[in-house]
């Protein structure tokens, strides 16, 4: 069984302070791994789709790593806000039948 | 961006009840969908995955016949929750891939949460 592991589960943040969190994987096989934000009473949001070892993505204040050897991926947040609270979900992709298995997410809650 | 509706957002029904979810995708064709089932803090797990046209593909250990999808057009794909059970009380949520993407990104509805009583 593959087994995606994020963490920590849960995670408060000063409003303003940089955060970053993981997304591990099995590193025998690998394809894609893709980074969404899901806020509460909304859809799932993609954010990053990384498919080569050593990949760095960034979109304003978000930045995502990647190392496919090691099996893990970094999720950046730099001075965040109130509305990057959401759920932060990574799901691992291991061969091109595109099957995505899903971590279980970090809940991040910024704090004013 | 493409948008992904599903409809219910919220359903409360009596065992043995049966439950229609639908999911449209409003500004692009999708000739694949994806229906997901979350249970508190656990991960989105896959169901099956839904092309317009043909019978749905389902995952190990997801009975078929008590999830019935129907995927008609290539905007709307319906999960039916068939005598549904208290176990079956769950957030179920769709997506879809827009047709002849490269890259496979897959947008999302909004979610179901049903409740079974």
């Amino acid at each position: 069984i593959l087994n995606v592991e994020q963490s920590p589960q849960s995670l408060h943040v000063q409003e303003g302070d940089s955060t970053n969190f993981t997304c591990s994987f099995p590193s025998s096989n690998f394809y894609a791994l893709h980074w969404y934000r899901w806020e509460t009473a909304k859809s799932p949001e993609a954010l990053f789709v990384m498919t080569l070892n050593g990949d760095e993505k960034k979109k304003g204040r978000i930045s995502a790593t990647l190392n496919t050897k090691e099996g893990y991926s970094y999720l950046y947040i730099k001075g965040s806000q109130p509305e990057d609270s959401a759920t932060y979900l990574c799901a691992f992709v291991m061969d091109s039948n595109y099957q995505l298995i899903w971590g279980a997410g970090t809940k991040l809650i910024i704090k004013p | 961006g493409a948008v992904v509706s599903q409809h219910p957002s919220r359903v409360i029904c009596k065992s043995g009840t049966s439950v229609k979810i639908e999911c449209r995708s409003l500004d692009f064709q999708a000739t694949t969908m994806f229906w997901y089932r979350q249970f508190p803090k656990q991960s989105l797990m896959l169901m099956a995955t839904s092309n317009e046209g043909s019978k749905a593909t389902y995952e190990q250990g997801v009975e078929k016949d008590k999830f019935l999808i129907n995927h008609a057009s290539l905007t709307l794909s319906t999960l039916t929750v068939t005598s549904a059970h208290p176990e079956d009380s769950s957030f179920y949520i769709c997506s879809a891939r827009l047709a002849g993407q490269v890259g496979n990104e897959q947008f999302f509805g909004p979610g179901t949460r049903l409740t079974v009583l």
